[in-house]
């Protein structure tokens, strides 16, 4: 099946540091997401982005598909910024099935 | 947000028992999903359905079963737990165009523990 890998694995910043998370997939793709764990478990849907770029107010987020990649860029990082951010794919012809990256664990530090 | 529940959200059972955990939307989507979370896995699909009574396997689905009677309510049941089905399940839905290009939202989450 498709392997979808994330990097890097941690990540610590300061506050108002930017970072840029990737996700790496090994097969073509019909649905790209990107999510936010925050601490308390809850999975916040950050992108649907299966191509191109788009932005939500600090967060951008990038999908190269012909290159099987995509980075999410947070600046001005905040602490509420920490957690896990997970990709996920679906493979095309793979029905609706939702393939996650292990996630990134950020800590942003005051 | 989009309107999905999990009951109960925090569940500690023994070794042996069975345990229904529920899913419910009132977003009306085709589409219900259940996954687990690990530590070191990221969330792993287990079952599915596309509709009422239609469900079907996903990566993990062994010792789970999956029921959808009405467009609204997904169950899970685990017919005999064990100590390996501890972890947290999150449901999912989706609109369900049915080309792999849907957004899917996650519930809140259920904690179980089997001791």
């Amino acid at each position: 099946g498709i392997q979808v890998e994330q990097s890097p694995p941690d990540l610590i910043l300061q506050e108002g540091a930017n970072s840029t998370l990737r996700c790496n997939f090994s097969d073509s793709v019909n649905n790209l997401q990107w999510f936010h764990q925050n601490p308390w478990g809850q999975l916040i849907n950050l992108f649907y982005i299966p191509s191109g770029t788009k932005q939500n107010g600090r967060l951008s987020a990038t999908t190269v598909a012909t290159e099987r990649y995509s980075l999410l860029y947070i600046s001005s990082s905040q602490t509420t910024d920490s957690g896990v951010y997970f990709c996920a794919v679906v493979t095309q012809g793979g029905s609706e099935k939702l393939v996650f990256g292990k996630g990134m664990k950020l800590t942003v530090n005051p | 947000d989009a309107g999905i529940t999990q009951s109960p959200r925090h569940k500690v059972t023994e070794t042996g028992t069975p345990v229904t955990l529920r899913c419910h939307q009132t977003e009306n989507h085709r589409y219900m999903y259940w996954y687990r979370q690990d530590p070191g896995h990221g969330l792993r699909l287990i079952h599915y359905s596309y509709g009422v009574k239609d469900t079907d396997k996903g990566e993990v689905s062994d010792g789970y079963s999956v029921s959808r009677s009405k467009t609204e309510d997904f169950l899970l049941t685990l017919e005999s737990a064990t100590s390996s089905q501890t972890s947290v399940y999150f449901c999912a839905i989706s609109e369900g165009l049915g080309t792999g290009l849907d957004e899917q939202f996650f519930g809140p989450g259920t904690r179980l523990t089997v001791l």
